[in-house]
């Protein structure tokens, strides 16, 4: 199942600078995007998420934007501190006609590394 | 900030035996999901359960597991017989919709020897 795709399995960044997490999708059928932040021995935890309908949303030093016909999304996170350092996830849900129930399809991950 | 909350947080057990995986979800949250994360790999969709009754489940979620809601609170993912492929980090979520406030616990990691 690679319907959600992260290519870079991990990513070393300065503090300070941009840190970009990037992720594809095959499935047409997803309509909201979210984005997970996980440390060793922790649940995932909700960072940032986006629906079909727009093409950039941000909060604070982060934003994802979304490109969908290009089916692709991006996570920018500026500035990088040490303290991002983390397993980062891309999670999309699919809209079942308005039925669904909420499971999320994630991708691999990709490691940042914020270097002081 | 209200957290979901499971344990144990670490449990061996040995292959062919019964496991029962707890969870507690946030309280006012109506949805409810199992997900695992074998070592390396990415964390796969298990089972979702709302109103009562299982609502979706992934080619994984076989005849070998379960779910319940015994009383209105706990979240059990049941594995009748483990085998040694079940080893991975499990992961109860809850969310009061089916997307927004998605929030999960911090695992309980399965080891079967």
């Amino acid at each position: 199942d690679q319907q959600v795709k992260q290519n870079s399995p991990s990513l070393s960044v300065q503090e300070g600078r941009i840190s970009i997490l990037n992720c594809d999708y095959t499935n047409s059928m997803f309509d909201y995007f979210l984005w997970y932040k996980k440390y060793p021995a922790e649940g995932p935890t909700f960072l940032i998420s986006i629906s079909s309908i727009k093409d950039k949303n941000e909060d604070g030093r982060f934003t994802v934007f979304l490109n969908k016909s290009a089916k692709h999304l991006s996570l920018h996170i500026v500035p990088s501190q040490p303290g991002d350092s983390a397993v980062y996830f891309c999670a999309a849900r699919a809209d079942a006609g308005g039925t669904s129930y909420g499971k999320l399809t994630f991708g691999q991950g990709t490691i940042l590394t914020v270097h002081p | 900030e209200p957290e979901v909350t499971q344990t144990p947080s670490h449990q061996v057990t040995q292959m062919g035996q019964e496991v029962i995986l707890r969870c507690v979800p946030i309280s006012n949250h109506l949805y409810f999901y199992w997900y695992r994360q074998i070592l390396g790999q990415k964390v796969e969709f298990l089972v979702s359960f709302y109103n009562n009754e299982i609502s979706e489940k992934s080619e994984i979620f076989d005849d070998q597991f379960s779910v319940e809601r015994p009383d209105g609170s706990n979240f059990t993912l049941k594995i009748r017989s483990t085998k040694l492929e079940d080893s991975a980090m499990y992961f109860c979520a809850s969310s009061p919709d089916s997307v927004y406030g998605y929030t999960f616990g911090s695992g309980t990691r399965l080891t079967v020897v």
